[in-house]
């Protein structure tokens, strides 16, 4: 089965670069969530789309700001990288009705080092 | 807000064994998902089990199965038969079914070894 996509999988920038993640949902699937997991810590919620909309924030840095397109994927853009920005990014998707029982499915996630 | 909480940062089972990793959760909601995801060193995120608090019947899914005390927000996790392959960081996750706020929280984690 067709699973979540993300692109690309390590990302090497420097202090104060910009970087873009993508992700593509699993077909059908028209809601997107991002996730930042730190080095030794668990996931922390940063934003949600349903249907191309926002439809929740969490501890997003202003600095990032996130779009889903007409094709349900999803990127999430950083600017003026800092070093505590290294992470693993997942992207997660599901479809349904918001607080519907799907589940959440989680793409391989993408390594961000910031030098 | 709701928090869930992993008691043991780290366990080891010997193979073939069983072994019981815990969770309790804080919440005011009534309806709401629980989760185990799995994450081996590759760090995908993979789920294992999933519980509706709705059901009062436990998740089972091969060797993996919950018992879910709601009263007491206890979500533990039980691994039988425990393989090599069971080696993983383990999240146990929460998800209110509330209309507008369904993000995950995780837990910290739960890392177990399997001992050969």
């Amino acid at each position: 089965a067709a699973g979540v996509i993300q692109s690309p999988r390590h990302l090497i920038k420097e202090k104060r670069e910009t970087a873009t993640l993508k992700c593509y949902p699993i077909p059908r699937h028209d809601t997107v969530y991002w996730y930042q997991q730190g080095p030794g810590q668990d996931p922390q919620f940063l934003i949600s789309f349903y249907e191309k909309m926002q439809s929740d924030k969490g501890s997003i840095p202003d600095r990032f700001s996130a779009q889903q397109f007409s094709d349900y994927h999803s990127e999430l853009n950083m600017s003026s990288l800092e070093l505590g920005d290294s992470a693993l990014y997942f992207c997660a998707s599901t479809l349904g009705p918001r607080g519907g029982p799907d589940t959440q499915y989680f793409g391989p996630g993408t390594r961000l080092t910031v030098l | 807000a709701q928090t869930v909480t992993q008691s043991q940062p780290e366990m080891s089972v010997q193979e073939a064994e069983t072994v019981t990793l815990s969770c309790t959760y804080d919440t005011s909601e009534s309806d709401y998902y629980l989760f185990w995801y799995k994450q081996p060193p590759s760090r995908q995120m993979i789920l294992v089990i999933r519980q509706e608090a709705y059901k009062q019947q436990n998740a089972t899914e091969n060797r993996f199965s919950v018992n879910f005390q709601k009263a007491a927000k206890s979500f533990s996790l039980k691994i039988s038969d425990s393989q090599l392959g069971d080696a993983a960081m383990y999240f146990c996750a929460y998800r209110s079914a509330a209309n507008r706020d369904d993000k995950i929280i995780f837990g910290k984690g739960t890392r177990l070894h399997i001992l050969p």
